[in-house]
């Protein structure tokens, strides 16, 4: 079952924030944080793993609610460079094998 | 460094014709991932080389699909005979044996019509 990404779109404005949402029915060993531009490689942001910290780089931070199975990506005073699909991947159980069940995407636009 | 490089960047072939899609990972990744997006769906895993064995083919969609890995270094997926519904972009991802951060490639759109 693949984990649910929320909402699916997302439009903003230059410098205002967004939060995405993972959520899982399974028990979440991991959550990878991917961003796609059209066309081009998903790019790696941050991974977080069960009982770890909350993590973040620059404007960009993601936590993890084990008691939830969800997982937040927080994006801050948001930048046109942010604009692109958002994917989590999440691995399950006792994980480490770094197979990825991605949810569906959330598209973020940001506008000047 | 070299990313992940994929070939080709695009391919579109008529029902029933053979493709082979290739992929070269980072240099001295051990793991080796195929990946899946079909047109607005979620990216779905295919299979996972360590070196050149099969890991985890779980995700392979039927036997017209035939993933290699011959020597641990590049991976070809062959789709044979193509069928509409093989249609998406086709990503490879890598990483280093150990270390789950996954590099992905810019894909393989493939088109069948």
């Amino acid at each position: 079952q693949q984990p649910v990404q929320s909402p699916q779109a997302v439009i903003l404005r230059e410098g205002e924030d967004a939060v995405i949402n993972c959520s899982s029915s399974k028990a979440l060993y991991s959550v990878h944080w991917y961003r796609q531009k059209h066309g081009e490689a998903p790019v790696f942001l941050m991974i977080l793993l069960k009982g770890g910290e909350q993590k973040g780089h620059e404007k960009i931070s993601a936590s993890f609610n084990e008691k939830k199975q969800q997982s937040s990506l927080y994006l801050t005073a948001s930048q046109l460079s942010y604009s692109g699909t958002y994917f989590c991947g999440t691995e399950w159980g006792s994980g480490n094998t770094g197979k990825l069940i991605f949810g569906q995407g959330t598209t973020l636009q940001v506008k000047p | 460094e070299a990313g992940v490089t994929q070939f080709p960047s695009h391919s579109v072939i008529e029902k029933g014709q053979t493709v082979t899609l290739r992929c070269d990972p980072i240099s001295g990744h051990d793991n080796l991932y195929w990946y899946r997006r079909v047109m607005g769906k979620e990216i779905k895993f295919l299979l996972h080389f360590v070196k050149e064995s099969k890991q985890d083919e779980s995700g392979m969609p039927n036997n017209r699909f035939l993933a290699e890995r011959t020597g641990g270094t590049y991976s070809t997926l062959k789709v044979q005979p193509a069928e509409l519904e093989d249609s998406g972009v086709y990503f490879c991802a890598s990483s280093p044996m150990g270390d789950t951060e996954a590099f992905f490639g810019q894909g393989t759109r493939l088109t069948v019509v």
